[in-house]
């Protein structure tokens, strides 16, 4: 099945440095990937949605510059948390997508800690 | 704007028997999907089974299936047999054919016990 890689699984950094999260699809090409965030015990709430060589569409109060995303090319996709706060800790979610019928492939995610 | 609910919080099944995790969404669309995703402790989300809205008959996968209603707009899922390596987070999703962005319920705890 299709696979999707996503690093690091787990970071740790201090306040108001930046961290980088790549997402990977592996043996597809992903016309559109998904950022999602996860809270504990809590749902996946979309972050935004990420097409190859164009800018990404955020959802409604997501930070575009806090939370900058880039998709390179039709197999990567990452997003970079700047200046980060302990407020942004969280377990954070890739998902590609090939065809448009296609179901969608998630990363195993990154557990994001700001201290 | 699409909305998809899972009343049940939480879920318990002894192994070896069969368990319906509920599954309910709003939408004014008549083209859809609908899918069951799972994310076990290693928080890796995995696909169990989708829908397509158009087909009548109900999915099925080994021993995961579903029972669509379409005009209740209900979507559960029923695993038999379960074993111990079901016990995980079942998310329902919805994505409507127009688009690609899935909505997800909140989900549900399921625990399989010995």
């Amino acid at each position: 099945g299709a696979v999707v890689s996503q690093h690091p699984s787990r970071v740790i950094c201090k306040s108001g440095t930046s961290v980088k999260i790549e997402c990977r699809s592996l043996d597809f090409q992903a016309t559109t990937m998904f950022w999602y965030r996860q809270f504990p015990k809590k749902s996946l709430m979309l972050m935004a949605t990420s097409n190859e060589g164009s800018k990404a569409t955020y959802e409604q109060g997501v930070e575009k510059d806090k939370f900058l995303i880039n998709h390179a090319s039709l197999t990567l996709s990452t997003l970079t948390v700047t200046s980060a706060h302990p407020e942004d800790s969280s377990f954070y979610i890739c998902s590609a997508l090939g065809e448009i019928n296609s179901p969608l492939h998630f990363g195993n995610g990154t557990r994001l800690t700001v201290t | 704007a699409q909305t998809v609910t899972q009343s049940q919080p939480e879920m318990s099944v002894q192994e070896a028997e069969t368990v319906t995790l509920s599954c309910t969404y709003d939408t004014s669309e008549s083209d859809y999907y609908l899918f069951w995703y799972k994310q076990p402790p290693s928080r890796q989300m995995i696909l169990v089974i989708r829908q397509e809205a158009y087909k009548q008959q109900n999915a099925t996968e080994n021993r995961f299936s579903v029972n669509f209603q379409k005009a209740a707009k209900s979507f559960s899922l029923k695993i038999s047999d379960s074993q111990l390596g079901d016990a995980a987070m079942y998310f329902c999703a919805y994505r409507s054919a127009g688009t690609y962005k899935y909505i997800f319920g909140t989900g549900t705890r399921l625990k399989v016990l010995a």
